[in-house]
């Protein structure tokens, strides 16, 4: 089954304590991003990547890594979370940038104590 | 830079009437796409239908119609007949396209329009 992967579904911890938001996608897709969503903001994104080794900023990065090392995986990294990185994120990737519909995942509800 | 605006942050109906959301986007290309998603309250995000900017055909697909309009700027989405299982967060979205441009491919969403169908 074709699937974007998030783990974990749910996560609440402390300020400055590092985390990761694992994403995989059994898709071969050379796309793949990362949002956040908030109430009233619709989704923002965070960071994408258009392929191996190639990543780069979006709307909202300040705070956030990520890294993409294979094909498949996109992680999403806050080496120190605060509080306003409680939010519900999103990994999502597609077969090109833009023009085709994106799969997304479950998403990661995050809570920065 | 492009920009979606979904100006109706809540919506609420009964059963069976029929409901518009409103979706009006902003870009200087020529060349993009656009998008609706749903986000029923189990929280997935569900690809419901693709536009390109050369295609002003409306489509209905079931209870869903679509009305794209370039000469407006708005890809509105109407539910005929409503049902409960229609509630959700509707988000429309663009990618537009433009060589050498930051905002290659990229995808904006609206902020979203909550959608409540009472029974």
């Amino acid at each position: 089954e074709a699937q974007v992967t998030q783990n974990p579904r749910y996560l609440i911890t402390v300020t400055g304590k590092k985390l990761t938001v694992t994403c995989s996608q059994n898709m071969n897709h050379e796309y793949m991003s990362w949002y956040r969503q908030d109430p009233g903001l619709g989704l923002r994104q965070i960071y994408y990547s258009m392929n191996v080794e190639v990543t780069d900023k979006g709307d909202v990065p300040e705070g956030y890594k990520v890294s993409r090392k294979e094909k498949r995986n996109f992680p999403l990294i806050l080496e120190s979370p605060s509080p306003n990185q409680t939010s519900l994120y999103f990994c999502a990737s597609s077969l090109t940038l833009g023009r085709e519909p994106q799969h997304f995942g479950d998403g990661t509800r995050l809570s920065i104590l | 830079a492009q920009k979606v605006t979904q100006a109706q942050t809540e919506i609420s109906v009964v059963e069976k009437e029929d409901v518009t959301l409103d979706c009006v986007y902003e870009t200087r290309d020529t060349t993009y796409y656009l998008f609706w998603y749903k986000q029923p309250p189990s929280g997935e995000l569900v690809f419901l239908i693709r536009r390109n900017s050369f295609d002003e055909q409306n489509e209905i697909s079931g209870r869903y119609s679509w009305n794209f309009q370039k000469s407006t700027s708005s890809f509105n989405f109407t539910i005929t007949a409503s049902q409960v299982v229609d509630s959700a967060v509707y988000f429309c979205a663009l990618s537009a396209f433009h060589a050498g441009g930051t905002s290659y491919g990229k995808l904006t969403f609206g902020q979203g329009t909550i959608l409540t169908v009472h029974p």
